[in-house]
């Protein structure tokens, strides 16, 4: 059974402090990994790796792909209060019937104080 | 622009009632998708639909079942609701299984009592 793996689950910071963010994955039939970050309601797409060692960078968020080590991390550069938020790690299949299916990890709490 | 709306938002149920939660998404997806979201354990998928016409079961599937209506709706339901079914309930599209990422709607919060 695949599956994904967050840590830390929870974290606690200041504004302007640099968190990093860890997923791990077990899986097969591997195709992409992707972040999404959740606040109130719905989780919102941040990015999607498929290509290992490729950055991909978006204001003070990037993330990159270990695919050696069936991992990988997102990186938050000097920290907002609207940081703070469920972040998602989901890792989608390749092929088959299970072509498209996303295995979510517990996500990580993340609360950054003034 | 909508993307992916699901009503209702809250909903509150007794033990053994029944009930539909709808999805409908304007961003002509191919691909639907239900999730359930519980404290600590990250959104699992229930069931899916790669394309209109075919569902298939995810990882949670017992004690739902899905229609998918047409290719903007696909809807969930609880024949008899039981309170391990409290949960947030999410919906999410993609244009075509996992080459894009999938859109969320704002989820639909159940309790049954």
């Amino acid at each position: 059974e695949d599956k994904v793996v967050q840590s830390p689950l929870s974290l606690v910071v200041h504004e302007g402090d640099t968190v990093t963010l860890n997923c791990s994955y077990e899986v097969t039939n591997f195709r992409s990994l992707l972040w999404y970050k959740q606040e109130k309601k719905a989780p919102t797409f941040l990015f999607m790796l498929t290509s290992s060692g490729i950055e991909k960078k978006s204001g003070r968020l990037s993330s990159i792909l270990d695919k050696k080590e069936l991992s990988s991390i997102l990186n938050i550069t000097a920290t907002q209060t609207g940081d703070s938020a469920i972040y998602l790690c989901a890792q989608a299949n390749a092929g088959g019937t299970s072509y498209g299916k996303l295995t979510f990890g517990q996500g990580t709490i993340l609360t950054v104080h003034p | 622009n909508a993307g992916v709306t699901q009503t209702p938002k809250f909903q509150v149920l007794k033990t053994g009632q029944s009930m539909t939660l709808q999805c409908a998404q304007d961003m002509n997806h191919n691909s639907m998708y239900w999730y359930r979201q519980d404290p600590g354990m990250g959104l699992r998928l229930i069931y899916y639909s790669a394309s209109e016409g075919t569902t298939d079961k995810g990882e949670v599937p017992n004690g739902y079942n899905v229609s998918r209506l047409n290719k903007r709706e696909f809807s969930l339901r609880l024949e008899s609701a039981a309170p391990s079914q409290t949960s947030v309930y999410f919906c999410a599209s993609s244009e075509h299984g996992g080459n894009q990422p999938q859109h969320f709607g704002d989820g639909t919060r159940l309790s049954i009592l």
